[in-house]
């Protein structure tokens, strides 16, 4: 079965500094990995995909991550992090063809 | 996140009631989902529906009940639900996912309570 785990419950940062939100994934197969990130009392919403091709995904409002096959990990960054980018982030996996596996999320806090 | 829509944003029932969640998605997709996401636990799937079909239950208990009358629109059929039920119930839709890996795109969620 594929899974994914995020080893921090909770990332502190400053804002203007980079940040980085890691995910390591288990596969058998090809890796599909998502990250989607979670605003209070919203649903997720989609930030970007690792499918195939470059391992440094662009996505969403600044934020890009890099996949790593001999590490196999998908750590989600960004440059310089705005007090906004405080959320809830999950990194998925697919499993199958219909379904994605979540991690259990990590907390990003952005203090000014 | 307008994209999918659901309704209600908040419900609080008995543990006899009945109550039905809505979810409707206006981006052209054919595949739909049901998610539970309790505090400090993965989110959970419960349903996936591909062109209308069920196509995945993961042994979700039978006071669950899903319907797809079209692929635009999701039901979740609520009764005799357990106060362990409590938690935010999200709806996605994507693509069909069979024939490329590919988002899905959530909506807001429904917070429920069971009392």
């Amino acid at each position: 079965a594929q899974s994914v785990a995020q080893p921090e419950d909770q990332v502190n940062v400053a804002e203007g500094n980079p940040l980085t939100v890691k995910c390591t994934y288990s596969v058998s197969g090809n890796p599909y990995l998502f990250w989607y990130v979670q605003y209070p009392n919203r649903g997720l919403q989609f930030l970007l995909k690792y499918i195939t091709g470059d391992n440094l995904v662009k996505g969403s409002y600044g934020f890009e991550a890099e996949f790593n096959k001999s590490q196999t990990s998908f750590h989600l960054k960004k440059p310089s992090a705005l007090v906004s980018d405080s959320a809830l982030y999950f990194c998925a996996v697919r499993e199958g063809t219909d379904k994605l596996i979540f991690g259990t999320g990590t907390r990003l806090q952005v203090f000014p | 996140e307008t994209g999918v829509t659901q309704t209600p944003r908040h419900l609080v029932m008995g543990m006899t009631n009945k109550k039905s969640l809505k979810c409707e998605q206006h981006l052209g997709h054919n595949a739909m989902y049901w998610y539970k996401q309790s505090a400090k636990k993965p989110l959970e799937l419960m349903f996936v529906y591909s062109l209308e079909e069920r196509v995945e239950n993961n042994s979700v208990p039978s006071r669950f009940s899903p319907e797809c009358p079209n692929s635009s629109h999701l039901f979740l059929h609520l009764h005799t639900l357990q106060p362990e039920d409590s938690a935010l119930y999200l709806c996605a839709s994507s693509h069909d996912a069979r024939l490329a890996p590919t988002e899905q795109y959530f909506g807001p969620g429904t917070r429920l309570t069971v009392t």
